[in-house]
């Protein structure tokens, strides 16, 4: 069985860019999660989807950051335009009806922001 | 702010010992505590949580929960150099099911 699938793993770009990171939930599970982790500030939540619909944004650091998730098995993070202090770990999660008991993470994009 | 701390480490422990991972809390109202394994270079794996005060044993492993204190922690006997990890500590916070505010983790080596 599939679990959590991210792309791409490993991503370097320019100050400047736009960054676009994609997740696969595991088939079933109606929760995404976005996390962020950094060596500073540890994992912290970006963004948590219920059914399709954002319902916790509040992790979002600032407008350069966007999350969608236009169907049940598909979520991008955008990142415009990308600055150094984005360097980090991406995981993507999904959840059995959000509770964090079932919440599995994907295997996480490293980002890399020059 | 709600916040988890831990003790960074690392912590050292022999082949066989009793590895014991400790965690406060500063949100009163959390209901929910996890511990989240995290090998090097991957993603963080859920191993226990509790919910009650008191111990809950899992194989190896036991969380053992005081909210009185804001203190909860994780035994893990018979130390095997695969236990050797970073193990974060996460809280439900704002009284949610589903947002956890996560301790930056203790990493722990069990020496063979």
């Amino acid at each position: 069985d599939a679990g959590v699938i991210q792309s791409p793993r490993h991503e370097v770009t320019e100050m400047g860019q736009e960054v676009t990171l994609r997740c696969k939930p595991i088939s079933g599970h109606n929760s995404l999660f976005w996390y962020r982790q950094t060596m500073m500030r540890g994992l912290e939540l970006l963004i948590y989807f219920n059914n399709n619909v954002p319902i916790d944004d509040s992790g979002m650091p600032e407008d350069r950051f966007s999350a969608k998730m236009p169907n049940a098995s598909f979520s991008t993070l955008k990142i415009q335009p990308s600055e150094p202090r984005d360097s980090a770990v991406y995981f993507c999660a999904s959840s059995l009806s959000g509770r964090s008991e079932t919440q599995y993470f994907g295997p996480g994009t490293r980002l890399l922001v020059l | 702010q709600k916040e988890v701390e831990q003790n960074s480490g690392p912590l050292s422990v022999p082949e066989g010992a009793i590895a014991s991972l400790n965690c406060t809390y500063s949100d009163r109202g959390s209901q929910s505590f996890f511990w989240y394994r995290q090998y090097s270079g991957k993603s963080p794996e859920l191993i226990m949580f509790i919910y009650s005060n008191g111990d809950k044993e899992d194989g190896r492993f036991t969380a053992q929960l005081n909210k009185a204190s804001q203190y909860v922690s994780l035994l893990i006997r018979d130390s095997q150099p695969s236990d050797s990890a970073t193990y974060l500590c996460a809280v439900n916070s704002g009284g949610s099911n589903y947002k956890l505010t996560f301790g930056k983790g203790t990493l722990l080596t069990v020496n063979p």
